[in-house]
């Protein structure tokens, strides 16, 4: 059984890009939620897809984009880059969106 | 966007001591509460978890207590040992499937 894995590991984009990152969720796993964490701070929730379709979304705004795949597998798009968005952004996975998350390693994204 | 409140920011804890960790909630709609482990470039690893209707669960060295008419719950890690030294966070979880997470914990276990 694998985990929750990212892609990429780190990512230096420029302000007023547009950015996506990948997710493949654990086996068996049909629920993704992102979340945003900026250093020092706990994880901020951006949203969950489960089968395909979101299913909750937190305070961010719509330049926050994501989708997920048959295969359960998800993206995060961001467009317009800020400076802000300067944060490790994470991957949690479950086998439905009320049960347990189990985090990928995150990616690193730094906007300049 | 907080709505969950921990403390302290830094604990340092000598081998063997107890460490705690308070975490305070606002919203009431919150039914599931998380306590997550992540150490450096990693991701948060859940510890624990407790549902408001019971006032305590016990894991192992781990245990949560649960206050619901104060909206607290704690972490308290028994024989703390270098190996815990972490970073803990607390989240409470409301029926929109929002997690809400506490500022974080950075413990020390000084050997």
């Amino acid at each position: 059984e694998t985990g929750v894995t990212q892609s990429p590991t780190h990512l230096i984009k420029t302000r007023g890009q547009q950015v996506t990152l990948r997710c493949s969720s654990q086996s068996g796993h049909n629920t993704v939620s992102w979340y945003q964490q900026a250093l020092g701070q706990g994880p901020q929730f951006i949203f969950q897809y489960y089968r395909e379709e979101e299913n909750g979304r937190g305070n961010f705004p719509p330049r926050f984009s994501g989708l997920q795949f048959p295969n359960y597998s998800s993206e995060l798009n961001v467009n317009a880059l800020e400076l802000d968005d300067s944060a490790l952004y994470l991957c949690a996975s479950s086998f439905y969106s009320a049960d347990t998350q189990y985090f990928g390693p995150g990616t690193r994204l730094t906007v300049l | 966007q907080q709505q969950v409140k921990q403390s302290p920011q830094s604990l340092i804890v000598q081998k063997g001591g107890i460490s705690i960790i308070n975490c305070a909630y606002e919203n009431t709609a919150f039914d599931y509460f998380p306590w997550y482990q992540q150490f450096p470039g990693k991701g948060p690893a859940l510890l624990i978890a407790i549902r408001p209707d019971v006032s305590e669960k016990k894991e192992g060295r781990f245990t949560i207590s649960f206050n619901k008419s104060a909206k607290q719950f704690s972490l308290h890690i028994m024989d703390s040992q270098p190996g815990d030294s972490a970073t803990y966070f607390c989240a409470a979880r409301d029926n929109n499937n929002d997690m809400r997470f506490g500022a974080g914990t950075r413990l020390t276990v000084k050997p």
